[in-house]
């Protein structure tokens, strides 16, 4: 069946460092979300990108969408306390395909 | 988020009790959702129904049951047959739209077996 496997599960980072997670599929999606889960609260939608090599801005925070749709990634720039969390991908194998969630990558901010 | 709610917040059960856990949204969202996430790991599909009178088995779906009498609701019973039940519940709705179908998750609820 489809996997949805996300890198690194965990990430410690000096609070104005960048980081990166990654988030890669078994198969071609036909889109790829991102959510946000706050430390004892519920996913949050972030973005959606459908477009082969898309990329999408949200402030610090850059999400790019693979030219083979099977892989994307987050990147925080310059990271603050507000952004620690778990992010997760999910993507769709095909329209009307129910939605595959990865592990997540739990985010630790240093002060 | 947001027109999503889920009861209670936090739940108890007993060994061999069946717990149901409600949830409910105001979204007018044709599809719903259940997942169960255990400490640090990431959310697992129990049951979803795509419309009213129907649903599906998802990837955990041993252990518990669901029915989808009406659009809004969507409660999910863990029964005694699920062994190791404790764990955060999270209920999700979705809807089709231009950005493709985005999942709005409730608040959750912990269950814990005592």
């Amino acid at each position: 069946g489809q996997q949805v496997m996300q890198i690194p599960q965990y990430q410690h980072v000096q609070e104005g460092e960048d980081f990166t997670t990654y988030c890669n599929s078994s198969t071609t999606l036909s889109n790829i979300q991102w959510y946000k889960q706050r430390p004892g609260g519920h996913p949050v939608f972030l973005i959606q990108l459908v477009k082969s090599g898309e990329v999408k801005k949200q402030k610090r925070l850059t999400f790019q969408f693979g030219e083979a749709k099977k892989n994307s990634s987050l990147h925080i720039t310059a990271t603050q306390t507000t952004d620690v969390g778990t992010y997760f991908c999910a993507g769709h194998k095909a329209a009307g395909n129910k939605l595959t969630f990865g592990g997540g990558t739990r985010v630790l901010v240093k002060p | 988020d947001g027109g999503i709610t889920q009861s209670p917040k936090y739940l108890f059960r007993k060994e061999g009790q069946n717990v149901t856990l409600s949830c409910e949204q105001n979204l007018n969202h044709d599809a719903m959702y259940w997942y169960r996430q255990d400490p640090g790991q990431g959310l697992r599909l129990i049951y979803y129904s795509q419309i009213v009178n129907d649903f599906q088995k998802g990837d955990i779906a041993e252990g518990y049951s669901v029915s989808r009498e009406k659009k809004e609701s969507f409660p999910l019973t863990v029964t005694s047959a699920q062994k190791n039940p404790t764990a955060f519940y999270l209920c999700a709705s979705s809807t089709r739209d231009n950005r493709g179908e985005t999942q709005y998750f409730g608040p959750g609820t912990r269950l814990l077996v005592l």
